[in-house]
């Protein structure tokens, strides 16, 4: 079945530091694909989607590039802030259902 | 933001008590969710509605049921709360795939406790 796979945290960055978070996944057909943030006592916000394969989602200063030819979805960011500490969701729609991976908690030092 | 409202957004609880969780949106969203998150778990559906009076079981469904009457209400009961039902229990709404893609858009939580 369809599944998602996001590397494990938590991960630890300095501010201003480049940011990589590992998302790949399992899917037939054409899913789109989502990274969601969520900071400490909230809920899941949406950061940014891509639909089709090759499409660049972008937010906030993340970015994230659907590349089908690797199955994967890694959200990046130049420059961290103390302020993206949270947790980070990448995520899959594909025939009517929704599939999310674990979650990567980063920390991000001042 | 998506207009999507949980009530109550922290409870606690004795174990074998009946808990009602309430989950309300002003978008008139086809579709709504209920997921819990645990630690070590991520986010693990357990009824979703497609409809008013339609819904169907998620991956953990055992021990709780759902209604929804009108699209903007989707309830969530544990009809005899155990300990292990002890989570942070989540919202989630979304259009529907009458344009082949579909977004979820999460509420805000309820924390419960059961003890």
């Amino acid at each position: 079945g369809d599944s998602v796979t996001q590397m494990e945290g938590p991960v630890t960055l300095s501010e201003e530091a480049f940011l990589t978070i590992n998302c790949t996944y399992t899917a037939t057909g054409y899913p789109s694909l989502f990274w969601y943030v969520q900071y400490p006592g909230e809920g899941l916000q949406l950061l940014l989607k891509a639909t089709k394969a090759d499409d660049k989602g972008s937010n906030k200063g993340f970015e994230a590039t659907y590349r089908k030819e690797t199955t994967s979805f890694h959200l990046e960011k130049g420059s961290v802030q103390v302020s993206d500490s949270a947790v980070y969701f990448c995520a899959l729609y594909n025939f009517n259902k929704f599939y999310f991976g674990s979650g990567t908690k980063l920390n991000v030092k001042p | 933001d998506a207009g999507i409202t949980q009530s109550p957004r922290h409870k606690v609880t004795e174990t074998g008590t009946p808990v009602t969780l309430r989950c309300h949106q002003t978008e008139n969203h086809r579709y709504m969710y209920w997921y819990r998150q645990d630690p070590g778990h991520g986010l693990r559906l357990i009824h979703y509605s497609y409809g008013v009076k339609d819904t169907d079981k998620g991956e953990v469904s055992d021990g709780y049921s759902v209604s929804r009457s009108k699209t903007e209400d989707f309830l969530l009961t544990l009809e005899s709360a155990t300990s292990s039902q002890t989570s942070v229990y989540f919202c989630a709404i979304s259009e529907g795939a009458s344009s082949g893609t579909d977004t979820q858009y999460f509420g805000p939580g309820t924390r419960l406790t059961v003890l």
